[in-house]
């Protein structure tokens, strides 16, 4: 059973600092995509890493793909309130139905 | 441009009774997925479908039934429903391209069962 465990569960952090969440499994995934999601709205997809070692970055955000494809972070640089949210890793696997493993999520609240 | 949408939004049922959460997307994705999300136990799989006229379990299937009769519906039916049925549901979509794994999630139904 693949897993991918998120850290920190919670993370509350002042305007300005930065923070970077984890997101480790024992698994190997094809690619690993990064959500965020607002209360009351569904995931939005920020950024699909594929290839080991990648590194995105969107503005502030910046995501690594390990290098053996078993982990990723998201690293926050000054990070501001419109930041506040549900942020979920999702490890792709290939299978018949390509299978995607969500974490349980990193809830991150910005305070001004 | 209304990507995923999901009816109703909100929803509270007796324990026993029976509902259908409508799920439609105008982007004409090939696949379309049924999750829950509960407290600490993140987003898990209910059934999926691959295609019109084609639907499969996922992974905590019990409890739910769907159907697919058109490409861009994809509903999710709770025959009798019970209290650990509480949740929130989202369908997502994707395109059948390999390589795309652009999920695109609805906003949610909340459903409580008392």
């Amino acid at each position: 059973t693949q897993l991918l465990e998120q850290s920190p569960q919670f993370l509350s952090i002042q305007e300005g600092e930065n923070l970077t969440v984890y997101c480790n499994s024992s698994s190997v995934f094809s690619s690993l995509q990064w959500y965020r999601q607002e209360p009351g709205e569904g995931p939005v997809l920020l950024v699909t890493v594929v290839t080991g070692g990648e590194v995105k970055k969107l503005k502030r955000l910046t995501f690594q793909f390990g290098d053996a494809r078993k982990d990723s972070s998201l690293h926050i640089t000054a990070a501001q309130p419109g930041d506040t949210g549900l942020y979920l890793c999702a490890g792709v696997v290939i299978t018949s139905y390509d299978k995607i493993i969500f974490g349980k999520g990193t809830r991150l609240h910005i305070l001004p | 441009n209304a990507g995923v949408t999901q009816t109703p939004k909100f929803r509270v049922l007796k324990t026993g009774q029976s509902m259908t959460l409508l799920c439609a997307q105008d982007m004409n994705h090939e696949y379309m997925y049924w999750y829950r999300q509960d407290p600490g136990m993140g987003l898990r799989l209910i059934h999926y479908s691959v295609g019109e006229g084609t639907t499969a379990k996922g992974e905590v299937p019990d409890g739910y039934n769907v159907s697919r009769l058109k490409k861009q519906n994809f509903l999710l039916g709770l025959e009798s429903a019970a209290p650990s049925q509480t949740s929130v549901y989202f369908c997502a979509s994707r395109y059948l391209a390999t390589g795309r794994f652009d999920y695109t999630f609805g906003s949610g139904t909340r459903l409580t069962v008392v």
